[in-house]
C-alpha cells in the first residue's frame, strides 16, 4: 500500500473550514483514499473515501488532485467537537481489508 | 446493533500473565482486527481475519494469538504479558473485502506492570 504524509499538527477557527492535507505521491490505481478521524482517546470513525472523484457527505469533503498524488480533506464549518487526530490511509481493495494508520494530523479547533 | 464490543476496557497485568481481550461485532461483518496504538504512534495492525476460521499477521503480530471460529468473534490472546505490550488495544471490523468502512470498538487499556 502506498505510504501517506500529513502534516503533525494544524489549528483552524471554529466556524473556518479546515482543509487537511495529505500526500499519497506513489498511490496506485487501484487504490482508495480514506479519511478517519480519533476523537481523544476513542476509536477511530470513518468519515469519508474516493478513488478519483471529489466526494461529499454529511460530515465532509474529499478533494483528490487530477493525478491522485494528493487530496484534502475538508469540514466545511469546523466546530470544537472537530478537535481530533485526523488519518488519511490509502489502501487497495481486496487485498483483506488491512488499513494502516500512520500518525495523521492533530487538528484544533480554536473558539 | 450494539456493532463492536470490548471487554474489559481496563485490565492491569503483571509481567508473564497471561489473558484474552474480547471482540465481538454484531453486524454480520466478514473481516475483523485488531490494532495496538501506543503514544505518538498512531495505530499498527497486529492480526486480522477474513472470515472464519482464517487469521493472518499484521505489522506487529508477536506475542499475540488470535483465532476466528465463529463471525462474531475474534479474541486476542496474550500468553506471557511483557511491560511492551502495554498499550491501547483496539477492534474493528467491516463488511468483507469491498470499500466498506471500518468500524472500531471502543478500546480496551491494558497496562503490564
Amino acid at each position: 500500500d502506498a505510504k501517506t504524509t500529513q502534516p503533525p499538527s494544524m489549528d483552524c477557527a471554529e466556524g473556518r473550514a479546515a482543509n487537511l492535507p495529505c500526500n499519497h505521491s506513489t498511490i496506485s490505481g487501484n487504490e482508495y483514499v480514506y479519511w478517519y478521524r480519533q476523537i481523544h482517546s476513542q476509536g477511530p470513525q470513518y468519515i469519508i473515501h474516493g478513488l478519483k472523484n471529489n466526494e461529499t457527505n454529511e460530515m465532509a469533503s474529499l478533494i483528490i488532485t487530477e493525478d491522485r498524488k494528493s487530496s484534502t480533506l475538508i469540514l466545511p464549518h469546523a466546530t470544537l467537537r472537530d478537535t481530533a487526530v485526523y488519518y488519511c490511509i490509502v489502501r487497495v481493495v481486496g487485498t483483506g481489508n488491512q488499513f494502516y494508520f500512520g500518525t495523521g494530523t492533530s487538528l484544533t479547533v480554536i473558539p | 446493533n450494539a456493532g463492536v464490543t470490548q471487554t474489559p476496557k481496563f485490565q492491569v497485568l503483571k509481567t508473564g500473565q497471561s489473558m484474552t481481550l474480547q471482540c465481538a461485532q454484531d453486524m454480520n461483518h466478514e473481516y475483523m482486527s485488531w490494532y495496538r496504538q501506543d503514544p505518538g504512534m498512531g495505530l499498527r495492525l497486529i492480526h486480522y481475519s477474513v472470515g472464519a476460521g482464517i487469521t493472518d499477521q499484521g505489522e506487529v503480530p508477536n506475542g499475540y494469538n488470535v483465532s476466528r471460529s465463529t463471525t462474531e468473534d475474534f479474541p486476542l490472546r496474550l500468553l506471557s504479558a511483557a511491560p511492551s505490550q502495554t498499550s491501547v488495544y483496539f477492534c474493528a471490523s467491516s463488511i468483507g473485502q469491498g470499500t466498506g468502512e471500518l468500524f472500531f470498538g471502543e478500546g480496551s487499556r491494558l497496562t503490564v506492570l
